[in-house]
């Protein structure tokens, strides 16, 4: 079973700049996480779709970041613009049901 | 809103020692526990998970974890480390259904041989 892919694997930008991200979930699997992962925390949601719908965007900054699922399947997750504060991974994640999720190998993303 | 503690932020251990990692949670109500690790360059993977039923869960690679409703814990644990257990491991909760999950700030864990 192929894994949830993600890419680029690598950004970097400077501030002020935009960028976007992109996840192939697996086939199969109706929830999609957003997460950012800053250097030493955990894993922070940003923004949960349930097949096309938003379950949870409660801590998506909606002023720079904004995120879509195209048909259910891919997602692409925006900030515009960056801060310095966004540097982080960029983790994406599917679940079958809301449980156990499957992650991707993460976008880090510098902002200079 | 639920949230997740991790006591210990860095743990060193020799090869054959017993590990176990702490991990409390605030939510009250039902809840889904989980236990991801995160190997050197890999992705993040569940090591083992609580939905209900037996309270003590065992995982891949010979870890297991504890719940105890009435401490509010979910405790990892391994009788005996080896070197490939080095990894940085996330303690997780959510409160069912299609809420979120909650992740803990993570222990990194350093085995030495």
């Amino acid at each position: 079973e192929a894994g949830v892919a993600q890419s680029p694997r690598y950004k970097i930008i400077e501030k002020r700049q935009s960028v976007a991200f992109w996840c192939n979930p697996i086939s199969g699997h109706a929830t999609l996480y957003w997460y950012q992962q800053i250097l030493g925390q955990g894993p922070k949601l940003l923004i949960q779709f349930q097949n096309n719908g938003v379950v949870d965007d409660s801590q998506l900054p909606k002023d720079r970041f904004s995120a879509e699922r195209l048909k259910g399947v891919d997602s692409t997750l925006k900030i515009q613009p960056a801060k310095l504060e966004d540097s982080a991974v960029y983790l994406c994640a599917s679940s079958p049901l809301s449980y156990e999720q499957y992650f991707g190998p993460g976008t880090r993303l510098t902002v200079t | 809103a639920q949230s997740v503690s991790q006591h210990n932020h860095h743990v060193i251990l020799s090869e054959a020692a017993s590990l176990e990692l702490g991990c409390n949670y605030s939510y009250g109500g039902t809840v889904n526990l989980f236990w991801y690790v995160q190997y050197p360059g890999q992705h993040l993977q569940l090591l083992l998970k609580y939905f209900s039923g037996d309270p003590l869960v065992k995982g891949i690679k010979g870890f297991e974890a504890e719940f105890i409703k009435s401490k509010f814990s979910f405790n990892l644990r391994k009788p005996s480390v080896q070197w490939s257990d080095t990894a940085e491991y996330f303690c997780a909760v959510n409160s069912g259904g299609y809420q979120k999950v909650t992740f803990g700030t993570g222990t990194k864990l350093q085995v030495i041989p």
